[in-house]
């Protein structure tokens, strides 16, 4: 079992739906990040969570330390949003990432 | 924040030659990394660069194959040596800073023929 899991692997919307990515992990961490990657193969950091909730736009992450889990939620989706995305989390010894399978998002118009 | 340029952004090589990726970073940082993502696949670490000694290598990676350098704490080059098609693949280079913030750059798409 890989010690971050991401679901779903593959998602399609139409424009203008709301989207969750989940993102469940099994070991201790420092933190989680989320990460956009895009065609090109260059990754932009989302959000960096180590507790509760975190708004940026049309985005919204949470996590929930208790249960190792969190969410990526995007709201009025747009094709723009097309990429895959990334969940992270920082070891908590070790200072070392460790990153889930991604998510490939493809958002029609 | 920190500004990542990677060079080049892509190449397709020949099996056998090496090809030395660049990572220059806008400002001073400690935590320099370079990750490999094969296609298909999530980033794995490939090591930590750290300046003025040797990199830090992780499990499955060497440094005959893949030598790094980082003469200072702005810059550093990832060498991919006696390349395959296997080695095909994006190469980010990633650094840390403040409190686990971290931040990858553009990424350098390999291909080998």
């Amino acid at each position: 079992k890989n010690e971050v899991e991401q679901s779903p692997q593959n998602l399609t919307a139409q424009e203008g739906e709301f989207i969750t990515i989940n993102c469940s992990y099994s070991v201790g961490i420092s933190a989680l990040h989320w990460l956009q990657q895009h065609p090109g193969g260059g990754i932009v950091s989302l959000f960096m969570l180590s507790s509760g909730k975190k708004k940026h736009g049309r985005l919204i992450a949470t996590i929930n330390i208790q249960e190792k889990h969190s969410s990526l939620h995007i709201t009025a989706s747009h094709p723009r949003d097309s990429a895959v995305y990334i969940c992270a989390v920082r070891m908590e010894y070790g200072n070392k990432l460790v990153f889930g399978a991604g998510t490939i998002l493809r958002v029609k118009s | 924040s920190a500004v990542i340029s990677q060079k080049p952004s892509r190449d397709i090589c020949q099996r056998g030659t090496s090809l030395t990726i660049q990572c220059q970073v806008d400002s001073q940082v400690t935590m320099m990394f370079w990750y490999r993502q094969q296609p298909g696949q999530s980033l794995t670490l490939i090591a930590t660069a750290n300046q003025g000694s040797e990199a830090t290598y992780e499990s499955g990676f060497v440094i005959d194959k893949f030598p790094i350098s980082r003469p200072n704490l702005t810059f550093s080059t990832l060498t991919v040596s006696n390349m395959s098609p296997e080695d095909s693949s994006i190469y980010l280079c990633s650094v840390g800073k403040g409190y686990n913030e971290q931040y990858f750059g553009p990424g350098t798409r390999l291909t080998v023929t």
